[in-house]
């Protein structure tokens, strides 16, 4: 029973261009929402979150949108970067005080010059 | 400041022996966290141990166990070792409940 849903495993987009990264969930406890990065041979390096009390999260070229009703989040980055290649996983956390994230499965993004 | 430092980096072991996976954290975080990652169900977790405690546990078997030492350092175990337990092994600290910061794991293949 998979908690947190990454869709797509892969994402192409063209440097300069928005990417846009899925994440659904199914846990109505969730309610803190990360995105990791990670590259190859390293471990998650941590990108951006959003509490459930809001909706959109912005730092730099990277924004997370969370949309309580249909338990779906997004992650944008504008503009895109060959240096944005990597995987990105979403992760979900519920404040019952235990320090657990729930992860996707990842989508790995490929940015081309 | 000093990451979080996970050793060895790499190791290769037979099926059936057993293998130990080192954590020293950030200095100050309490809270440490495995997390074990697969091509085909990404990242999965294994236990979170703060002061020692075990406070939470993922869904695997027996077999794999950790301890906190009173330094916050931590270590797993896998007892029994199978080809599927082939993975990248990765460790997280935190202050807080969610800053988690990772390490860049252990890459353990059995043979």
């Amino acid at each position: 029973d998979q908690q947190v849903k990454q869709n797509s495993p892969s994402l192409s987009v063209q440097e300069g261009r928005i990417s846009i990264l899925n994440c659904d969930y199914t846990n109505s406890m969730f309610d803190y929402f990360l995105w990791y990065k990670k590259y190859p041979a390293e471990g998650p390096t941590f990108l951006i979150s959003i509490s459930s009390i809001k909706d959109k999260n912005e730092d730099g070229r990277f924004t997370v949108f969370l949309n309580k009703s249909a338990k779906h989040l997004s992650l944008h980055i504008v503009p895109s970067q060959p240096g944005d290649s990597a995987v990105y996983f979403c992760a979900a956390s519920s404040n019952s005080g235990y320090s657990t994230l729930t992860f996707g499965k990842g989508t790995m993004l490929l940015v081309s010059p | 400041k000093a990451g979080v430092t996970q050793t060895p980096r790499y190791l290769i072991k037979t099926r059936g022996q057993q293998v130990t996976l080192s954590c020293s954290p950030i200095s100050g975080h309490r809270s440490v966290s495995w997390y074990q990652q697969t091509p085909g169900q990404g990242l999965q977790f294994l236990f979170e141990y703060f002061s020692e405690t075990q406070r939470n546990k993922g869904n695997f078997p027996g077999r794999f166990s950790g301890r906190q030492f009173s330094n916050s350092r931590s270590e797993m175990n896998v007892s029994t070792l199978e080809l599927g337990d082939s993975a990248l092994y990765l460790c997280a600290s935190s202050l807080e409940t969610y800053g988690y910061t990772f390490g860049s794991g252990t890459r353990l293949t059995v043979v």
